[in-house]
């Protein structure tokens, strides 16, 4: 099973529409989440930390279920410029030791049509 | 505004050819990874520096690929002998590590990549 699994998509919503995300991961000891936005041929970039109360942040919403170890991320009224391929991130430590390494899902790519 | 700095963009080689990438990580950040990103492979972890020193390369190609932080404002990475199934966007990230505070790595500031084909 990989670290970290995504629907691979691809999403294709109307502006407006509600779109979800998923993500699982395998290491149970994982500590941190995040999600990542990449815009075709740039870099990923850091969209928001997800907490195990959940958050949210305009538009968006994370959620954690650390007991099915899946993560999700809701947006709501999507507009064309949230047209990306958006990453699970999960950090986890290396056994023993203080490292910790970032394992980047394959990222759902989602496209937002007028 | 801080960035993380890659050279080069693109680099089109021949198989066998020797090829160097450069990285100039966020003034300031202590950690470096190297990730290589394929459309079928995604993102994936090749070497991982915390203080310029290697922590690990597990990921890496140990026959051909080498990772190295001569100093603090540069990391590079080397293929030699480059193949074509190393063609891909090789991207830096930087960020920053608190072992005070149990390890506050979270958010990774990334470069905007080596776009890399072998032919």
């Amino acid at each position: 099973r990989k670290e970290v699994e995504q629907d691979p998509g691809p999403f294709n919503v109307p502006e407006g529409a509600t779109v979800a995300f998923n993500c699982t991961y395998s290491n149970s000891a994982s500590q941190s989440f995040f999600w990542y936005r990449q815009d075709c041929r740039k870099e990923p970039k850091l969209l928001m930390s997800v907490y195990s109360s959940g958050n949210e942040d305009g538009r968006f919403t994370a959620q954690l279920n650390r007991a099915s170890q899946y993560i999700s991320l809701l947006i709501r009224d999507s507009k064309l410029s949230d047209s990306a391929t958006y990453l699970c991130v999960v950090k986890s430590g290396y056994s023993g030791g203080s490292n910790y390494k970032l394992t980047f899902g394959k990222g759902t790519l989602l496209t937002v049509n007028p | 505004d801080a960035r993380v700095t890659q050279t080069p963009r693109d680099k089109v080689t021949e198989m066998g050819q020797e090829v160097t990438m450069r990285c100039q990580p966020i003034l300031g950040h202590n950690t470096v990874f190297w990730y290589r990103q394929t459309m079928m492979q995604g993102l994936e972890l090749l070497a991982y520096f915390r203080n310029r020193a290697p922590l690990d390369d597990s990921g890496m190609p140990k026959d051909r690929f080498s990772a190295e932080m001569p100093d603090a404002t540069l990391a590079t990475l080397k293929i030699q002998p480059s193949e074509p199934r190393d063609s891909a966007v090789y991207f830096c990230a930087s960020g920053s590590y608190s072992a005070v505070s149990g390890g506050a790595l979270g958010e990774l500031f990334f470069g905007e990549g080596s776009r890399l084909t072998v032919l």
